[in-house]
């Protein structure tokens, strides 16, 4: 059956680090990756997109890798920031349209 | 200035009633989506509409019915509530059903039933 899995449900680092968060998926043909952030209360709002055909795609501090072999992208915020805690959401896309979305990772900035 | 907008934010109600959610989009967008998350912030999708048309219905129980009067609106009527159906219902948009575009999600719905 189709999956995503995204690591440890809660991750804390301090500023000034770089967070990684990781999406796994098994069973998918993903046509696109997608990734957006939650916070408390409120809807996901988009961050980034990469095709299926790209490696690596930057968007100020933002970082995220696809690697359609391992079936695995890396999101990394580098220099993080207390501003930065949230929940983090990776979403699948077929050529469909149909996204699916992970389960989420909590991140944690600590001052 | 709302992209997405839900009505109401918040909703309690008994189990058997039924109960409808409102949502408006002032993108200009084609496609619409509810999706449901649950306590465990899993979201996950139940329709999508593109131009009034149903393209997504994601074994969803009949008692949940969505409704497209306009591509700016799609409302989601609930019948015969259930206690499983609490959760916060999220509304999005997207330009069209294209694959690459980014979904504009509204400030969710949280539905309560006792």
């Amino acid at each position: 059956s189709q999956k995503i899995e995204q690591n440890s449900e809660a991750l804390n680092i301090q500023e000034g680090k770089t967070a990684t968060l990781t999406c796994n998926y098994t069973n998918y043909s993903p046509a696109y990756l997608q990734w957006y952030r939650q916070d408390p209360g409120r809807g996901p709002v988009f961050l980034l997109l990469i095709r299926e055909n790209e490696k690596e795609k930057r968007k100020e501090r933002l970082k995220v890798t696809f690697d359609t072999t391992l079936k695995q992208s890396l999101f990394h915020i580098t220099a993080s920031q207390p501003a930065d805690s949230a929940t983090y959401l990776c979403a699948l896309t077929t050529n469909a349209g149909k996204s699916t979305f992970g389960d989420g990772t909590t991140l944690t900035v600590k001052p | 200035d709302t992209a997405v907008s839900q009505t109401p934010k918040y909703l309690v109600t008994q189990m058997g009633n039924d109960k409808s959610i409102k949502c408006e989009q002032n993108l200009g967008h084609d496609t619409m989506y509810w999706y449901k998350q649950d306590s465990k912030k899993f979201l996950k999708i139940m329709f999508s509409y593109n131009n009034k048309e149903l393209i997504i219905n994601e074994t969803v129980p009949n008692r949940f019915s969505p409704k497209s009067p306009d591509k700016a609106h799609l409302n989601l009527h609930i019948n015969s509530l259930e206690l499983g159906d609490s959760a916060v219902y999220f509304c999005a948009s997207s330009q069209d059903l294209e694959a690459y575009n980014e979904q504009f999600f509204g400030p969710g719905t949280r539905l309560t039933v006792l």
